[in-house]
C-alpha cells in the first residue's frame, strides 16, 4: 500500500533563508508525487508534481522538490523564504495504475511553515 | 471555468439529521475524492471513485456513504450526523496518468459542524 510522511509538522525560518520541508514515501510501484499549498481558510493549491519525467521538478512561487528512488524521498525546497510561504504544505502520493488502489490520492499530515520577518 | 463546485459552503447540523454534500466537475475526470480534514490532521480519504458506478472506501469512511451515477456527479451523504464529523470537507477530481492519478484539483470546501 502507498503512504507518505511528512517529518517535520512545522518548520520555522526566517526570511530569506532556505526552506526545507521533509516528505518521505512507501510504493511498491513509482508513483506519482505532488506537493500542495495551503493558505490559512483557503483551498489546496498544487505546488507541483513528478510523474515520470526529470526528477528534479520545479514548481510555482520558487519552490522545487527532487525525486530520490534510492531514498524514497521528494523534499521540497526554496533558496529564499518569502513571508507569503508562510501555509500549510501537504505531500501526496498516488497509486499507480494496476495496484489495488489505483487512483488513490494519499495525504501526508502537512508541515506548518512559518516564516519570522 | 468551473473546475470542482461543491455546495453548500457552510452547514451547521443537529445531531441525528442528515444532508448531502454536493460536489460536480466539469472536466470529465474519471476520478473523484471526498477529504475531510481536521486541525492539525492533514486530508483524511472518506472515499473515492475512479469511474461512474464504481466507489471504493479511503481512511475513514464510517458515517458516510457515496454513489457515482454520472461522470460528473459525486455525492456524500451523512445519514445520522454526530460531532465528530465537525470538519471541512473536501471534493476533488483527477484522471489518469502513466503513473496513476494526475494531480488533483479540489473544490472550495464544506464547512460543516455538528451540534
Amino acid at each position: 500500500a502507498q503512504s507518505v510522511t511528512q517529518l517535520d509538522s512545522h518548520v520555522s525560518v526566517s526570511e530569506g533563508t532556505p526552506v526545507l520541508l521533509r516528505c518521505n514515501y512507501s510504493s511498491s510501484y513509482s508513483p506519482s508525487l505532488f506537493w500542495y499549498v495551503q493558505h490559512p481558510n483557503k483551498g489546496l493549491q498544487l505546488l507541483l508534481k513528478y510523474t515520470s519525467a526529470a526528477t528534479l521538478v520545479k514548481g510555482i512561487n520558487g519552490f522545487e522538490a527532487e525525486f530520490k528512488k534510492s531514498e524514497t524521498s521528494f523534499h521540497l525546497t526554496k533558496p529564499s523564504a518569502h513571508m507569503s510561504d508562510a501555509a500549510e504544505y501537504f505531500c501526496v502520493v498516488s497509486s499507480p495504475h494496476g495496484s489495488s488502489n489505483t487512483g488513490k490520492l494519499i495525504f501526508g499530515q502537512g508541515t506548518t511553515l512559518q516564516v519570522k520577518p | 471555468n468551473a473546475g470542482v463546485t461543491q455546495t453548500p459552503k457552510f452547514r451547521i447540523l443537529k445531531i441525528g439529521q442528515s444532508m448531502t454534500l454536493q460536489c460536480t466537475q466539469d472536466m470529465n475526470h474519471n476520478y473523484m475524492y471526498w477529504y475531510r480534514q481536521d486541525p492539525g490532521m492533514g486530508l483524511k480519504l472518506i472515499y473515492y471513485s475512479v469511474g461512474a458506478g464504481i466507489t471504493d472506501k479511503g481512511e475513514v469512511p464510517n458515517g458516510y456513504n457515496v454513489s457515482r451515477s454520472t461522470t460528473e456527479d459525486f455525492p456524500l451523504r451523512l445519514e445520522l450526523a454526530a460531532p465528530s464529523q465537525t470538519s471541512v470537507y473536501f471534493c476533488a477530481s483527477s484522471t489518469n496518468g502513466d503513473r496513476g492519478s494526475t494531480e488533483a484539483f479540489f473544490g472550495q470546501g464544506t464547512r460543516l459542524t455538528v451540534v
